[in-house]
């Protein structure tokens, strides 16, 4: 069964300083790789996703993402972060096989001033 | 509609008490997914639907949880005899089928449920 996981419950960052956030995955075959946000009492949002092609994947908010097959990691990265970057991260894998998605523990972002 | 809509928004309810979670997805959407979040914790997988049928079914905690989904539209969540422990957020996602399994999932605000 595929699953994921976010070593880091927080990670704290200054606004204009680059940030990244760290997902490691385990898939018995080729894995789609997902990024989504949560914001305080809001839904998930789709940030962006790996399902082909070049490594680094560009999504929303000018975050990026970069998939490793090597090292089965998809880290979500932004070159300057801004204090509304602030949120629940949560990084999530499906099987190509299969049509569940399964999503990691959650990272908490702090951006500071 | 235009987005996952789910209700109630917010359920208090006495230890013992059934509930039913209701989720509409995106008009169109055949898959269809409920998730558990704890206060402190991530996303625990519940149960997806492609359309009526659910393949799996494994994340379902204990017997005392259903789910079931009707015209491949509507889904409703029951858990039956609540426990303290069953006091969480609990989230319905749905994704086209156009968009195969590549397809993003698309969130629904979420049902607040306390156990009392």
């Amino acid at each position: 069964a595929q699953s994921v996981a976010q070593p880091e419950d927080q990670v704290n960052v200054a606004e204009g300083n680059p940030l990244t956030v760290k997902c490691t995955y385990s898939v018995s075959g080729n894995p789609y790789l997902f990024w989504y946000v949560q914001y305080p009492n809001r839904g998930l949002q789709f940030l962006l996703k790996y399902i082909t092609g070049d490594n680094l994947v560009k999504g929303s908010y000018g975050f990026e993402a970069e998939f490793n097959k090597s090292q089965t990691s998809f880290h979500l990265k932004k070159p300057s972060a801004l204090v509304s970057d602030s949120a629940l991260y949560f990084c999530a894998v499906r099987d190509r096989a299969r049509n569940d998605m399964r999503f990691g523990a959650g990272t908490r972002l702090t951006v500071k001033p | 509609g235009a987005g996952v809509s789910q209700s109630p928004s917010n359920k208090v309810t006495e230890k013992g008490k059934d509930v039913e979670l209701r989720c509409d997805p995106i008009s169109g959407h055949t898959a269809l997914y409920w998730y558990r979040q704890s206060l402190g914790q991530g996303l625990e997988f519940l149960i997806y639907f492609q359309g009526n049928s659910a393949p799996d079914k494994s994340g379902l905690p204990s017997d005392r949880f259903s789910a079931e989904r009707t015209g491949g539209s509507v889904s409703t969540l029951t858990i039956q005899r609540t426990q303290q422990e069953d006091s969480a957020v609990y989230l319905c996602a749905s994704s086209s089928v156009a968009g195969g399994n590549t397809g993003e999932l698309f969130f629904g605000e979420g049902s607040r449920l306390t156990v009392l």
